[in-house]
């Protein structure tokens, strides 16, 4: 099983809301990650996780807040969003961290509008 | 950091063509990926494959890691190969767990 499920399918939200997404996997990995990708554009990384250890963050404004609560688990919690923030959102897990990325597997992505 | 380039950056084919997609990078990689990304936007693994050949099915690929590219070989294409095709690459080096990502091809297959 090489599934990455992500939850909701789509959302749409204010910009005073609070929403999350959620992001699961049962394959064992131990390091997840969120990207953000905009129409006719390449993923862009967010947030990577390592043993359940924020490890990289690159520069994401703090309106985004990941949490990893358990191995299997990946959140993004999402609050005062700006509508240049409507995107897709994916999750990924990848095997060992420790050795570098390895093979990584992709979730079908939330797309995100902020009204 | 790491450069990847794509070429060409969009393609349009009649079904049952052949094409070839090609990807450079700057330095040496860890990790080398191919994707297929559906119009509905899922990320659809093709390849990891950060040296050598592979073939599966109708796709093949080919990094040839001293010269800095990979090549996605596609044949017969079919409608349902219509998408955005991505390779993405991880720098050597370090646990840096990051794929870089090209900026893809955008194929169109038409009947």
């Amino acid at each position: 099983d090489t599934e990455v499920t992500q939850t909701p399918k789509h959302l749409v939200m204010g910009m005073t809301n609070k929403k999350s997404l959620k992001c699961e996997q049962h394959m064992g990995h131990r390091a997840m990650y969120w990207y953000k990708q905009k129409a006719k554009k390449p993923p862009e990384l967010m947030f990577v996780y390592s043993y359940e250890k924020l490890s990289i963050n690159e520069s994401v404004p703090s309106r985004f807040s990941p949490e990893c609560p358990n191995s299997s688990l990946l959140n993004l919690h999402l609050h005062a969003l700006q509508p240049e923030d409507s995107a897709l959102y994916l999750c990924a897990s990848s095997q060992d961290p420790g050795l570098a990325v390895g093979e990584q597997y992709f979730g079908p992505g939330t797309r995100l509008t902020v009204t | 950091g790491i450069q990847v380039e794509q070429s060409p950056p969009d393609l349009i084919l009649q079904e049952g063509a052949n094409s070839t997609l090609r990807c450079n990078f700057s330095d040496s990689v860890n990790n080398l990926q191919w994707f297929h990304q559906n119009p509905w936007g899922q990320l659809i693994n093709l390849f990891y494959i950060p040296s050598g050949t592979k073939q599966n099915g109708r796709l093949s690929a080919t990094t040839v890691a001293t010269e800095r590219y990979s090549l996605l070989y596609i044949s017969s294409s079919q409608t349902t190969d219509s998408g955005v095709y991505f390779c993405a690459v991880e720098g050597y080096g370090g646990a840096t767990n990051k794929l870089i990502f090209g900026t893809g091809t955008l194929l169109a297959v038409q009947p």
